[in-house]
């Protein structure tokens, strides 16, 4: 299957400071990628729809102007956590659709290895 | 409103026994997909299974199986004969759109 990388795979910043997350598809280009941030044993709730060449759609309640998205490229979207803070500390994972045909419409979706952002 | 539900926020099962963990959706959609995802303690999500809601048979990959009982909303994930990797957790999810929505998981932890 398709390839998709995160960097940093963890990274512990101090608070105020901002802290980038690249996302990349190594194999394949990627004009949507989606952003999922996870808290211990929870469920991966969205956050933003990242579009090639365009802006990013966030999910209601999500930040714009916290959480920056840029899709600069087919094979990079970052994530770019501006000012953090404590309850900033989370695992963020994003995933690539490729669309294939082999699972419906909205095609498969490959999924980095996740980042943890510790923030002191 | 929760549109996947997983009751199960954990689950044990013994080696070698078989174990369902459940998974019900809310949609209005008649064309629609429903996943499974792994993510064991080192955070990746590893894909299990697909199922279609036009797919007429229950989709099968290994040791994986989905029940799938459209009227009733329903994508239970079967996993026969568990083995001590399989400790993780399970995420239901349902394609909405182009977006992937998750379940609120459940950890299953393998006994030996």
């Amino acid at each position: 299957g398709a390839v998709v990388s995160q960097h940093p795979s963890w990274v512990i910043c101090k608070s105020g400071t901002s802290v980038k997350i690249e996302c990349r598809s190594l194999d394949f280009q990627a004009t949507t990628m989606f952003w999922y941030r996870q808290f211990p044993k929870q469920s991966l709730m969205l956050m933003a729809t990242s579009n090639e060449g365009s802006k990013a759609t966030y999910e209601q309640g999500v930040e714009k102007d916290k959480f920056l998205i840029n899709h600069a490229s087919l094979t990079l979207s970052t994530l770019t956590v501006t000012s953090a803070h404590p309850e900033d500390s989370s695992f963020y994972i994003c995933s690539a659709r490729v669309v294939s045909g082999r699972m419906g419409f909205g095609g498969e979706l490959f999924f980095g290895e996740g980042s943890r952002l510790t923030v002191l | 409103a929760q549109k996947i539900t997983q009751t199960q926020p954990g689950m044990f099962v013994q080696e070698k026994e078989a174990v369902t963990l459940d998974c019900t959706y809310d949609t209005s959609d008649q064309s629609y997909g429903l996943f499974w995802y792994k993510q064991p303690s080192s955070g990746e999500m590893i894909f299990l299974i697909y199922q279609g809601s036009y797919d007429e048979q229950n989709a099968t990959e290994g040791r994986y199986s989905l029940n799938f009982q459209k009227a009733r909303k329903s994508a239970n994930l079967v996993i026969s004969a568990s083995q001590l990797g399989d400790s993780a957790m399970y995420f239901c999810a349902m394609r909405e759109g182009r977006k992937l929505i998750f379940g609120q998981g459940t950890e299953l932890s393998v006994k030996p």
